[in-house]
């Protein structure tokens, strides 16, 4: 049974700094290792999609890296500004399921 | 391309009462998933439809919950009746996957339920 973990829980940043989330997934057989944002009371926006034979992905300030061996993630956020301030989750897609972690929840003060 | 649209966007019900969610996906995706979010919490998946047929429902709480995908298309969630813990935001999402290699999943901006 596949499962997701994401750390840290809580992030707090000033703005402009530079921030890592990291994702964490039990079963490397996956197909894709999707990263979402969650702004309160919304539904989730794609932000980043690595297929399983690639190792980064990258968007505008962000960039998502894939180790499949290690079954990690991560999603590296550059510039961090106050409309960054949100949920990221990460979702693991493999054996027909999509499979989510609980989320970070960033807040960039300004 | 319209996104994933859902309805209503919140609901409040009393406990033992019913409730349906609607779901219509992005043209032409195959897969149709049912996600159960409680606050704080990351989404939970309830139910996963390809085309008309269901391919996982394991964590679909049966004796109360039940959902359909009319032909291959729209779907439905229904909760009856609802307890207190089934408060939560409803998130439906669909996928090209598995046609075509495009496995990218979309979501809607959910339904949010309040069971009083």
């Amino acid at each position: 049974k596949q499962e997701v973990t994401q750390i840290p829980a809580a992030l707090s940043v000033p703005e402009g700094e530079n921030l890592v989330l990291n994702c964490s997934f039990t079963d490397s057989a996956i197909y894709n290792l999707q990263w979402f944002r969650q702004d309160p009371g919304k539904g989730l926006t794609s932000l980043l999609l690595i297929q399983s034979s690639q190792r980064e992905q990258t968007s505008g300030r962000l960039n998502a890296s894939l180790d499949k061996s290690s079954g990690r993630s991560t999603l590296y956020i550059a510039a961090s500004q106050p409309g960054d301030s949100a949920t990221y989750l990460c979702a693991a897609l493999g054996g027909n399921k999509l499979v989510f972690g609980a989320g970070t929840i960033l807040r960039v003060k300004s | 391309e319209a996104g994933v649209a859902q309805s209503p966007r919140y609901k409040i019900i009393e406990k033992r009462q019913s409730v349906a969610f609607w779901c219509n996906p992005i043209s032409g995706h195959a897969t149709l998933y049912w996600y159960q979010q409680i606050l704080g919490q990351g989404p939970k998946l309830l139910i996963q439809f390809q085309n008309n047929g269901v391919v996982d429902d394991s964590q679909l709480p049966k004796d109360r919950f039940s959902a359909e995908r009319l032909k291959g298309v729209d779907s439905t969630l229904k909760i009856q009746p609802a307890k207190l813990e089934d408060s939560a935001v409803y998130l439906c999402a669909s996928s090209p996957w598995p046609v075509g290699g495009n496995t990218e999943a979309f979501f809607g901006q959910g339904t949010r339920l309040t069971v009083v």
